[in-house]
Order: C-alpha cells, then sequence, then structure tokens
C-alpha cells in the first residue's frame, strides 16, 4: 500500500464545476506539495503547504496534518485544467526527508 | 529569465549501455533533485544536490549516480541499464536548500527508452 494515496484516479467534470481532488498520508510529514503535469510532461509546482489553506486564483488547497490529509480545489474549472494532478509528501523538514508521491489524478474538463 | 533546461529530451539505448543527462537549473537556483516517471511506479525521488554535495538520495540501486558543478548543473548517469530503466527522467531545480520548504521548478524532462 502507498504511503501517499489519491482520490479519485480519474475524475471527468463539465465545465463550470467545482472540483475536489483528494491526498491522504499514512505517516507524519512536514509539508505537502501539489503538482499539476499537463500531457507532454512538463510539471509545474501548484502549492506548498506545511498547514492551513493557500489559495492562487480558481486554485484553493487546504491541509490538515492531525487527520493526514489534504485536499486541491479547483473553482469555475475550465479545460485548460484538464491534467493529471499529484500530491507528494516530505516526512521531515531536513535534508534527510523521505519524498513519496501519489499514483495522480487525471482530470478531464469538458466543454 | 529561462527556466530548467535538460538535454536530451529524447534518448534510446540498449540494454547494459549507460547514459548521462544533463540538467541545467534556472540562473540563481542552487538546488537541483532528479525524479524517475514510470507508468507503473508513478513519480519516485533519486536524489538532490546544493552546492554539490549530495543532500539526499532514494531508494534506487547504485547504477544511478549523479553529481552537481560549481555552475549549479548537474548530470545523472545510468549504468548498465535494463528495461526496467525506460522512463522520463525529470529535474528540478529551487532557489533555496530545496527540500519541503522551497518552490521547485521542474524541466520538461528527457525521455528514456532502453531496447
Amino acid at each position: 500500500k502507498n504511503e501517499v494515496e489519491q482520490s479519485p484516479q480519474n475524475l471527468t467534470a463539465q465545465e463550470g464545476e467545482f472540483i475536489t481532488i483528494n491526498c491522504s498520508y499514512s505517516v507524519g510529514i512536514s509539508a505537502l506539495h501539489w503538482l499539476q503535469q499537463h500531457p507532454g510532461g512538463g510539471i509545474v509546482s501548484l502549492f506548498m503547504l506545511s498547514s492551513g489553506k493557500k489559495k492562487h486564483g480558481r486554485l484553493i488547497a487546504t491541509i490538515n496534518i492531525q487527520e493526514k490529509h489534504s485536499s486541491l480545489h479547483i473553482t469555475a474549472s475550465h479545460p485548460r485544467d484538464s491534467a493529471v494532478y499529484i500530491c507528494a509528501a516530505f516526512n521531515s523538514g531536513g535534508s534527510n526527508y523521505k519524498l513519496t508521491f501519489g499514483k495522480g489524478t487525471l482530470l478531464t474538463v469538458n466543454p | 529569465k529561462a527556466g530548467v533546461t535538460q538535454t536530451p529530451r529524447y534518448l534510446i539505448k540498449t540494454r547494459g549501455q549507460q547514459v548521462t543527462l544533463s540538467c541545467s537549473p534556472i540562473s540563481g537556483h542552487r538546488s537541483v533533485s532528479w525524479y524517475q516517471q514510470t507508468p507503473g511506479q508513478g513519480l519516485q525521488f533519486l536524489f538532490e544536490y546544493f552546492s554539490e554535495t549530495q543532500r539526499n538520495k532514494g531508494n534506487f540501486p547504485g547504477r544511478f549516480s549523479g553529481r552537481q558543478f560549481s555552475n549549479s548543473r548537474s548530470e545523472m548517469n545510468v549504468s548498465t541499464l535494463e528495461l526496467g530503466d525506460s522512463a522520463l527522467y525529470l529535474c528540478a531545480s529551487s532557489k533555496g536548500t530545496g527540500g519541503p520548504y522551497n518552490e521547485h521548478f521542474f524541466g520538461p524532462g528527457t525521455r528514456l527508452t532502453v531496447l
């Protein structure tokens, strides 16, 4: 069992819908990153979280360290949001961290 | 400002050969990390370098090695290639020391195919 679990694995939405992608982890972590990967492979870092909530435009990310859970929300989804979203958990704040990735959520937003 | 560049973008090798991939970080960034992405295993962390020193290493065999130069450019080497090494190899650079508290800027990746 992967230490970092994402759900759902696949998600299809209509343009304008509110999207939620979940990431749960089984070990204590110091920080969690959300990444976006478009077809062709390019990866963009969306958020770095160690507590609370962050917002960039239509994207919101939350984390609850005690419940070992993070969510990525997309408001007013658009076809250009179609991508794979990956969470990455760091188990330590120092240099000797273990980094574990979720398997990713494939989001397709239809016009 | 130029982004992270990786060369070559595509590479085909045969089993038993060795390969060297290159990563040039964003100017001013001193931390470079490497990742392997396969359909079966997803993304996996290979290693991270800061100021020419390997700071952290993932769970990969010794055939995978890397280094960082004084200009922060990094190379990774895979010796005695196996079919399972076919993957997209990504590098990322960070302004600070890398790790969990710095934003990572990813390159476009090198697609390695081992025949």
